[in-house]
């Protein structure tokens, strides 16, 4: 079973720079299996990126994703307000079959 | 517009039995694979069960496997998650959540609000 770890797990930043949050996997996951979601605070998640780096329907282009293999990251090109939240990680298993989380890495306001 | 919408959350005893449903609407329900995915409070999320569209592929994480059950009724555009035997670890807000189409289908593409399943005596 393939197991993701997020780090960090908090990030502290100001509005306006850059965040960069890193997934790895255990084992190598195709990229077509690996999403990211945004989860605000007392919301429901929202899918970001999905392949990997293919934005998902009404994401702003601040939202990058990028890697291969085990090491993944979500780049989030200039913070706004609204992107202070929880980040989860995502791969999708063939053996056992199911979706995996990692653990989430939160952004906070500096 | 996609709409995911849970029902069926409460207080249930250990061992008891719950039944929570997804109301769906705004796509064709009929060709996409539905997953109910969970959050304890204040943690993480897990994935608990998928079920593909004409309910020939059912899958279940090993926490839940024996006790809870998946289905759908297409007829209804809705979705279920039967849970026996419930456990005091079983308690979280379960979503309802739409699986993507294709070859880069491997996410969850749509979201329900959640309803809230506590277990406890």
């Amino acid at each position: 079973e393939i197991v993701l770890t997020q780090s960090p797990g908090t990030l502290s930043l100001s509005p306006g720079e850059r965040a960069t949050l890193s997934c790895r996997a255990s084992q190598s996951v195709s990229s077509s299996y690996l999403a990211w979601y945004q989860q605000r605070p007392g919301q429901t998640p929202r899918l970001l990126i999905y392949g990997a780096s293919s934005r998902a329907t009404g994401i702003p282009d601040r939202f990058s994703g990028s890697g291969s293999g085990t090491d993944f990251t979500l780049t989030i090109s200039r913070l706004e307000p609204e992107d202070f939240a929880v980040y989860y990680c995502q791969q999708y298993g063939d053996s056992p079959r199911g979706f995996t989380f990692g653990p989430g890495t939160r952004v906070d306001i500096k | 517009d996609v709409q995911l919408v849970e029902s069926g959350g409460g207080l249930v005893k250990p061992g008891g039995s719950l039944r929570l449903s997804c109301a769906a609407s705004g796509f064709t329900f009929s060709s996409y694979t539905l997953n109910w995915v969970r959050q304890a409070p204040g943690k993480g999320l897990e994935w608990v069960s998928s079920i593909n569209s004409v309910s020939s592929y059912i899958y279940y994480a090993d926490s839940v496997k024996g006790r809870f059950t998946i289905s759908r009724d297409n007829a209804k555009n809705s979705l279920y998650l039967q849970m026996d035997s419930p456990r005091a670890e079983d308690t979280a807000v379960y979503y309802c959540a739409r699986e993507g189409l294709g070859r880069d289908g491997f996410h969850l593409d749509y979201w329900g609000q959640g309803t809230l399943v506590t277990v406890s005596s």
